[in-house]
């Protein structure tokens, strides 16, 4: 089974600092890797997936995640935050070829400071 | 991106009575789509798997009998919450992932607020 695991229920951040949300996996084989963005009331939205292809993943609103397998690590960075990414972040893991359900990492919310 | 509509957004229903919600995705055909619950500052947790033709499987814990699930086609799958109880207000989330053998992402519904009163 796999599973995930995110360190830090809540994270806060001055505005243009960066951002770091910590996610470990565990995963009998090779996993894929995601990270969602939920705003209040609403449903999740992609930020950037792995699917063993580059280690290093490039997402929307200018987010980033590494994965490191020595590490079974996929954290998720933005060099610069802004307050529209004060947001609930959620890491997930998904076996390739299964029934493609997601597995979800508990939440990090994600303040902005002014 | 591929859509995904999920109605209604919220809605307030008395105890005792059943509600629908209906997830649609509205520019693709899902063959397997998805049901989640989600607890104020919580998690998504998978109640159950819809699968279009057959019947759900969910996830342990969840009681089938409560929670009916029809995915009666490609792009329709609906949960009904029977004999609803102030237990059962939560944060109702659909997905649906696109057809393919390969990866193919997962989008999202907008989510129902349920309310039981």
């Amino acid at each position: 089974a796999q599973s995930v695991t995110q360190l830090g229920s809540h994270v806060s951040v001055s505005e243009g600092a960066l951002v770091l949300l910590r996610c470990n996996y565990s995963s009998s084989v090779p996993p894929y890797l995601f990270w969602y963005v939920q705003y209040p009331n609403q449903g999740l939205q992609l930020l950037l997936k792995y699917t063993s292809a580059a280690t290093l993943v490039k997402g929307i609103n200018g987010f980033e995640a590494e994965f490191k397998k020595s590490e079974t690590s996929f954290h998720l960075t933005k060099p610069s935050a802004h307050m529209s990414d004060a947001a609930e972040y959620f890491c997930a893991v998904s076996l390739p070829g299964s029934a493609r359900q997601l597995t979800f990492g508990s939440g990090t919310q994600l303040t902005v400071l002014p | 991106g591929a859509v995904v509509s999920q109605h209604p957004s919220r809605v307030i229903c008395k105890s005792g009575t059943s509600v629908k919600i209906e997830c649609r995705s509205l520019d693709f055909q899902a063959t397997t789509m998805f049901w989640y619950r989600q607890f104020p500052k919580q998690s998504l947790m998978l109640m159950a798997t819809s699968n279009e033709g057959s019947k759900a499987t969910y996830e342990q814990g969840v009681e089938k009998d409560k929670f009916l699930i029809n995915h009666a086609s490609l792009t329709l799958s609906t949960l009904t919450v029977t004999s609803a109880h102030p237990e059962d207000s939560s944060f109702y989330i659909c997905s649906a992932r696109e057809p393919g053998q390969g990866f193919t992402e997962a989008f999202f519904g907008q989510g129902t607020r349920l309310t039981v009163v």
